[in-house]
């Protein structure tokens, strides 16, 4: 059964400080998303990872994959206090024909302060 | 991308009673996906909803609890039967990130309060 494993899980930043959310999974994938939550609210799609060595950027976020280490990781740079949220990796895995299945990490509560 | 509306946004239920909630998508897709997203907690996959067939649940999952309708390839309903506290989560609704879409696209979601 696929695992995927996030940490930290909890992350208290200061503003402007760097950091970086890992997440590691336990099989095969060629998938691999972040998603950003909001207190209340739904998903919010921030990238789609699609081949190793896979690198995408916006604003202040990046993220990156390593299929061979099955490792992704969610880079803060220069936090500010919108970014607080949860963040939540999740590896999209083939169960025959094509039938996909998405596993979510446990999410990480993302807090910035001033 | 794909635009998907459900509803309720959010209901206060009793104990006992079953609440139907509504995924509408703006595009045909195949592939429509339940998750559960407890206080707290990351979201668990409910069941998939292939149009024409049966929904496959996932293990902790049973139809008589979650039944899930697909009437056609824009929409679909799952129904929280019976309901306790313990169902009080947030419900979402997904599609096939694969069916020509570059991402998986999630509902607002439904938030479900069981007193």
């Amino acid at each position: 059964e696929l695992k995927v494993e996030q940490n930290p899980l909890f992350l208290s930043m200061q503003e402007g400080k760097n950091y970086t959310i890992y997440c590691n999974y336990s099989t095969t994938s060629d998938r691999l998303y972040w998603y950003r939550q909001d207190p209340g609210k739904s998903l919010e799609s921030l990238f789609v990872l699609l081949s190793n060595g896979a690198v995408k950027q916006e604003g202040r976020l990046m993220a990156s994959l390593d299929t061979k280490a099955r490792l992704s990781t969610l880079h803060i740079t220069a936090a500010v206090h919108d970014l607080s949220a949860t963040y939540f990796c999740a590896v999209d895995i083939r169960r025959g024909g094509s039938n996909y299945k998405l596993t979510f990490g446990k999410g990480t509560l993302l807090t910035v302060n001033p | 991308s794909a635009v998907i509306s459900q509803k309720p946004s959010r209901d206060i239920c009793q104990r006992g009673t079953s609440l139907t909630i509504q995924c509408q998508v703006d595009s045909q897709v195949t592939m429509m996906f339940w998750y559960r997203q407890q206080p707290g907690q990351s979201l668990t996959l409910i069941a998939t909803a292939n149009q024409g067939s049966e929904a496959t649940y996932e293990s902790g999952f049973v139809i008589d609890k979650f039944p899930i309708s697909r009437p056609n390839l824009t929409f679909s309903t799952l129904t929280v039967s019976n309901m306790s506290p313990e169902d009080s989560s947030i419900y979402l609704c997904s599609v096939d990130p694969r069916a020509g879409f570059s991402e998986a696209f999630f509902g607002q979601g439904t938030r479900l309060t069981v007193v």
